[in-house]
């Protein structure tokens, strides 16, 4: 089964450092999305590309993420600095857009679990 | 409002037992509709979409009112491996996927 891989699986890193998070979509996907999973909020949309070009990352705090996609086969999520409230599982997914979401839908990866102390 | 809302649960039912969770959305627009499914400390996975005629996987039954603005997932016997949470997630616009807080259900013997 074609699966989204994300790293890494676990991070804990302290306040102030910063904090990197690798996604390979699926071969031939062309939109990837970056969620960030929270008890309180669930599954908040931070941004999403399609065809590499970033389309809407509004769900984003601008001043401390970044999202890019350098190449087909990977996407990157950065936070510099971390602070405690960014403590969540990021999820990437990916899938074929383009006129909607398509009827299957999108495949996550299996998330990254942050925790900044 | 939230652009989905759903009521968090917990839904706590006998195995065979038949439930049922109701969602609510806030765009009028909204293209596509899905029912997605999340355990424990694991990534949500794609359960079925929700066709605006109503649509059957087995022992889940999926339905949308267009008018009303919501979508329903009904599972019948339930089964032990059914416990989880189910999340409700709608395409309001383009590609983006909106998703509701969950249903967490637990099915006990």
């Amino acid at each position: 089964d074609a699966r989204v891989t994300q790293t890494p699986r676990d991070k804990v890193t302290e306040m102030g450092q910063e904090v990197t998070m690798r996604c390979q979509p699926i071969l031939g996907h062309n939109t990837v999305f970056w969620y960030r999973q929270t008890m309180m909020q669930g599954l908040e949309l931070l941004a999403y590309f399609r065809n590499r070009a970033p389309l809407d990352d509004s769900g984003m705090p601008k001043d401390r993420f970044s999202a890019e996609m350098p190449d087909a086969t990977l996407a990157t999520l950065k936070i510099q600095p971390s602070e405690p409230r960014d403590s969540a599982v990021y999820f990437c997914a990916s899938g074929l857009g383009g006129s909607g979401a398509p009827a299957y839908g999108y495949t996550f990866g299996s998330g990254t679990r942050l925790t900044v102390v | 409002r939230k652009e989905v809302e759903q009521d968090p649960g917990p839904f706590n039912v006998p195995e065979g037992a038949t439930v049922a969770f109701n969602c609510t959305y806030s765009n009028s627009a909204s293209q596509s509709f899905f029912w997605y499914r999340q355990d424990c400390r694991k990534e949500p996975k794609l359960l079925m979409s929700v066709y605006s005629s109503g649509n059957e996987d087995g022992r889940f039954t999926a339905q949308l009112n267009r008018a009303s603005q919501y979508i329903s997932l009904l599972i019948r016997d339930s089964k032990l491996s059914d416990s989880a949470t189910y999340l409700c997630v709608v395409n309001p616009w383009t590609d983006k996927l909106i998703f509701g807080t969950g249903t967490r259900l637990q099915v006990f013997p």
